[in-house]
């Protein structure tokens, strides 16, 4: 069955240093592969997306993530950390050679310390 | 000129109440979700409509029953509420069925209907 792991409950990292958020999932076929951001009470907003071509994807707000086939990982990075970045983080995969249904990690918070 | 809207934002209510959640987009988008997200932040699709006809229905206690009189609304209705039904409620809504193939398409989610069941 297709699902979605996002291993870290939680990550601190320091302003001005790189982070990096988990994601790794399990598809039939190949995965269409998204990230949202949700801020304290507010609804998910769409960072970026991965479907086919370049395996480094760049979204919003300077976030970036890599698709590697090979390890089943969607990571989320930026190379600089703003305390801004604090929010909720949930990975998404749509699998295509199944269901084609949307499914979402359990989130991962981030926390960026001044 | 919100993209997707729900109301109320805040629902607090009693056991064995019925309740109803609105949802409208103005995206021209012809796909809407309803999504709960508990108290754990752990997100679960309940419902999907393509142009007003039901496409996905996860295993939902049949108390809730979603409504889409136009594909820009997606509203949700509870019977006899539980207290198990405290969460946040999320709408969303896309451009392609969830089933197309070819879809590629992106969600964007309403801001969310906190219910709190006493």
């Amino acid at each position: 069955a297709q699902s979605v792991a996002q291993p870290e409950d939680q990550v601190n990292v320091a302003e001005g240093n790189p982070l990096t958020v988990k994601c790794t999932y399990s598809v039939s076929g190949n995965p269409y592969l998204f990230w949202y951001v949700q801020y304290p009470n507010r609804g998910l907003q769409f960072l970026l997306k991965y479907i086919t071509g370049d395996n480094l994807v760049k979204g919003s707000y300077g976030f970036e993530a890599e698709f590697n086939k090979s390890q089943t990982s969607f990571h989320l990075k930026k190379p600089s950390a703003l305390v801004s970045d604090s929010a909720l983080y949930f990975c998404a995969v749509r699998d295509m050679g199944g269901t084609y249904k949307y499914i979402f990690g359990t989130g991962t918070r981030l926390k960026v310390l001044a | 000129d919100t993209a997707v809207s729900q109301t109320p934002k805040y629902l607090v209510t009693q056991m064995g109440n019925d309740k109803s959640i609105k949802c409208e987009q103005n995206l021209g988008h012809d796909t809407m979700y309803w999504y709960k997200q508990d108290s754990k932040k752990f997100l679960k699709i309940m419902f999907s409509y393509n142009n007003k006809e039901l496409i996905i229905n996860e295993t939902v206690p049949n108390r809730f029953s979603p409504k889409s009189p136009d594909k820009a609304h997606l509203n949700l209705h509870i019977n006899s509420l539980e207290l198990g039904d405290s969460a946040v409620y999320f709408c969303a809504s896309s451009h392609l069925t969830p089933l197309a193939t070819s879809s590629t398409d992106t969600q964007y989610f309403g801001p969310g209907t906190r219910l709190t069941v006493l």
